[in-house]
């Protein structure tokens, strides 16, 4: 078992519709968990950090993080079709700690 | 925000060449430097870790003797395939942090280098 999931996709959803996006984990001491977007042959860029459990909202985007379900949430609102890359979550166990990435998913976001 | 090159972007060499990736922060200090390597559709693996001056850690698996990693300044790290096999062909991506603040929320990627090794 990987220690993160992350569903590849593609993910393929209507300009202005709410996307969610998810990852799965199995190590419970992951503390700070960050979401990622990259977009095609370019490195990523961070979009979302979070500390422990609980929301962060920046703009459309919304990061959600339980920790009791090891279970973390990306959501992007009025989604574009800018949006449309790879988003990659990614954890670590402390803040100078490797992360640990999930594969990415795949978003399309149709006009 | 910070910003870090790489080059080439692309590369295409032929089997049993060496190949040599640079790393470049360009608006900062970088006391560490990290390489990725990225297949597709699959999640980014850390190759190794590098310190400005000191020789760099390799992950389990990473044969430091084929991927050799230069941190030779705080703005440069290098890393060279050598004798590349198609094997070797990815997305090679570099990160670089500045360490003044968590790694976790300072760690500023670069393009990436696609090498196919033919």
């Amino acid at each position: 078992q990987k220690e993160v999931e992350q569903d590849p996709g593609p993910l393929s959803v209507p300009e202005g519709a709410i996307v969610s996006l998810n990852c799965t984990y199995s190590n419970s001491a992951f503390q700070y968990f960050m979401w990622y977007r990259q977009y095609s042959r370019k490195g990523p860029e961070l979009l979302m950090y979070t500390y422990s459990s609980g929301n962060k909202e920046d703009g459309r985007f919304t990061a959600q993080v339980d920790k009791s379900s090891k279970y973390i949430s990306l959501f992007i609102r009025d989604s574009q079709p800018s949006d449309s890359a790879t988003y990659l979550c990614a954890m670590s166990m402390d803040s100078n700690y490797q992360l640990i990435w999930g594969a990415g998913t795949k978003l399309i976001i149709k006009p | 925000g910070a910003v870090v090159s790489q080059h080439p972007s692309r590369v295409i060499c032929k089997s049993g060449t060496s190949v040599k990736i640079e790393c470049r922060s360009l608006d900062f200090q970088a006391t560490t430097m990290f390489w990725y390597r990225q297949f597709p559709k699959q999640s980014l693996m850390l190759m190794a870790t590098s310190n400005e001056g000191s020789k760099a850690t390799y992950e389990q698996g990473v044969e430091k003797d084929k991927f050799l990693i230069n941190h030779a300044s705080l703005t440069l790290s290098t890393l060279t395939v050598t004798s590349a096999h198609p094997e070797d062909s990815s997305f090679y991506i570099c990160s670089a942090t500045s360490g003044l603040a968590g790694m976790v929320e300072t760690q500023y990627f670069g393009p990436g280098t696609r090498l196919l090794v033919l």
